[in-house]
This record gives structure tokens, sequence and C-alpha cells, in this order.
């Protein structure tokens, strides 16, 4: 089975640029994830999708962050404008889960790795 | 929020079990007990889960105390490529993970 794609791997851009991240859950996967890992600390959860309906977008940054998830499968996450402190790894992660609760893991890609100058 | 308390690293001989352990002394009668791992420049990946049972998969064992506040994750015959650093999650309502900042593993020759 194949696993959560991200692309690309590496981004730089200068400040008060725009940037895009892509991701492809795993075949079937109703339930899409993406967080923000800081340096040094734990995934941070910024927006979930249950197919192509948003569950859960309270820690997004909606003055600069967006993120669609059109037809149920692919997603992108878009940053505009970027600041400093957005510098980071964005992970995206897929999950059978459906409904409200759920003990299906979350499988996770290896990340969109963003460096702002 | 992250709801787990985690060493912040531990040091395991390679070949020997790595025992790392959990407090989640706030978990419901619902929550699951999740365990990832992270090596540097990758995806967190999955390992176990469990709910109040003791799990066992081909990578690792969960144990999970009788009253549920504390887990520990072995790891049976470590190597050095187990070196990374290891979540223990709660999972919450909405099927959301809290990452706290884990412990970091060295597998030592």
């Amino acid at each position: 089975e194949a696993g959560v794609a991200q692309s690309p791997r590496y981004k730089i851009i200068e400040k008060r640029q725009s940037v895009a991240f892509w991701c492809n859950p795993i075949s079937g996967h109703a339930t899409l994830y993406w967080y923000q890992q800081i340096l040094g600390q734990g995934p941070k959860l910024l927006i979930q999708f249950q197919n192509n309906g948003v569950v859960d977008d309270s820690q997004l940054p909606k003055d600069r962050f967006s993120a669609e998830r059109l037809k149920g499968v692919d997603s992108t996450l878009k940053i505009q404008p970027a600041k400093l402190e957005d510098s980071a790894v964005y992970l995206c992660a897929s999950s059978l889960g459906q409904g409200g609760y759920s003990n299906q893991p979350q499988h996770f890609g290896d990340g969109t790795r963003l460096s702002i100058l | 929020d992250a709801k787990t308390t985690q060493p912040p690293s531990m040091d395991c001989a390679e070949g020997r079990a790595a025992n790392l352990p959990c407090n989640h002394s706030t978990i419901s009668g619902n929550e699951y007990v999740y365990w990832y791992r992270q090596i540097h420049s990758q995806g967190p990946q999955y390992i176990i889960h469990g709910l109040k049972n003791n799990e066992t998969n081909e990578m690792a064992s969960l144990i999970i105390t009788e009253d549920r506040k504390s887990s520990t994750l072995i790891l049976p015959h470590a190597t050095l490529r187990d070196t990374a650093v290891y979540y223990c999650i709660v999972r919450v309502t909405g099927n959301q993970f809290y990452f706290g900042t884990g412990t970091s593993l060295t597998v030592i020759p």
C-alpha cells in the first residue's frame, strides 16, 4: 500500500511570499490532517478534514493560512503571506476514521520543510 | 493539551529491551493510547495503540496499567535503527492527536 505522499520535500521562500503544499493521502482514507512541526517540538494540528469537509480548523491561522480538499482526496495547504515564524515542517496525515470518533491510527507523510528567509 | 508526560531522553544498549514510560493520568475511559516514533527528517511512524489490554505487534509491545494512568512501550531487542523520538499520544474526540515533545531514545552500540 502506498503511503501518504507530500510535495515539495523542501521549499525556501522570502517573507511575505506565498507558498503551497500538496498532499495525497492513502487510498480510501476519509480523514486528512495537516500538522505544523517547529524544530524541537512535536507536531501541532492545524486542520482536519472528513472527506471534503472541515472538521476542525481552530488552530489554523486563518489570516494567512488556507487549506482545501475539494474532491475528498488530495489536499493543498497555502500560506500567504509567509512570516519568519512559519519556518517549520508541514506534515500531512490520513486515517480510515469516519464519523466523530475512531480508533484508527493516523499515517503520516514525510512532510515539507519550509524555510523563510 | 498533550495530556501525556514522558521523560525527555533515554539510552539503551543495542540488543537489550528498551522500555519507554508514559504517564497519562487524566485519560478518559474511551481514550486510546498511541505510540509513534520519528526519525530525523521523516514523518512520525505509527507503532502501536491500545485501550486497556496489553498489545503486541511485530514492532513492539504496549503495556497499559490496570488503572490506565500510565503505559510502557517495549522494544524487545533494540537496534541502532530504533534511535528516534518516541511520542506517547492520547487520542481525544474528533480523531485528534496532541503530541508532546516525546522521548529521545538513543540506542548505544
